[in-house]
């Protein structure tokens, strides 16, 4: 079956980077997208990023576009998703999550269990 | 950019109760609108895809409607698994996406 595994939580200073992994298996990975999501405490859902396996094609949220990078290895099945000059209201779950083309609409249909980041000096 | 409102943005209700939670979009986005179910310390879960589909496996008691700029998620009979918090999202604007800011619906 179709599953996914994060990489473990991580305490940041600020300025620092993170670069989290989304291991996927059960599904054919280059033939979906990736889009990477994150949860401060206490708050919604953000969407940071979408990231075409099989492209290579990203779109990055204006919020977070100077400092992200999303990548894909597909040897390994595994995505990366990389911010950079983290600040504190960086400090959030960070979630992928696989994007499947469903009755004409784009849904995150199956989700990894969060990675927390905590920025803090 | 498509801006998402949601109302209310908590609520509480009986085991039992027909809930219904709204989602408006800033423009039309056709019926490019997903809803998600969030419970405490676990990753969304997909409920309803294209403004009415249900996911495999959702109970039939969710059921979505709308098009355009309004949308609502309706929970016909309060079960005890479904106190959690809602989220809709369109995909209108793809490859960019954007979630509404939750409604919690909790036990009264």
């Amino acid at each position: 079956q179709v599953q996914v595994v994060q990489s473990g939580g991580e305490v940041k200073k600020p300025g620092a980077s993170v670069k989290v992994s989304c291991k996927t298996s059960g599904y054919s990975f280059s033939n979906y997208a990736i889009n990477w999501v994150r949860q401060a405490p206490g708050e919604g859902l953000e969407w940071m990023g979408w990231m075409n396996v099989n492209s290579g094609n990203v779109k990055y949220a204006q919020k977070v576009q100077d400092r992200v990078t999303m990548t894909t290895d597909t040897s390994t099945n595994t995505a990366y998703m990389e911010l950079r000059n983290l600040r504190s209201d960086d400090t959030a779950v960070y979630y992928c999550a696989r994007v499947a083309f469903k009755w004409n609409t784009h849904t995150m249909d199956v989700w990894g269990p969060g990675t927390r980041v905590t920025v803090s000096s | 950019d498509i801006q998402m409102t949601q109302s209310p943005s908590s609520l509480s209700a009986f085991v039992g109760d027909r809930v219904t939670i709204t989602c408006r979009s800033s423009q039309s986005i056709s019926t490019y609108l997903n809803w998600y179910q969030q419970k405490p310390g676990k990753a969304p879960k997909l409920l309803i895809y294209a403004e009415s589909t249900l996911e495999s496996g959702v109970p039939s008691r969710f059921s979505g409607t709308g098009s355009g700029t309004e949308f609502t998620l309706t929970i016909a009979s309060l079960q005890p698994e479904d106190f959690a918090t809602y989220y809709c999202q369109e995909s209108h604007s793809f490859p960019s996406f954007t979630f509404g800011p939750g409604t919690k619906v909790e036990i009264k």
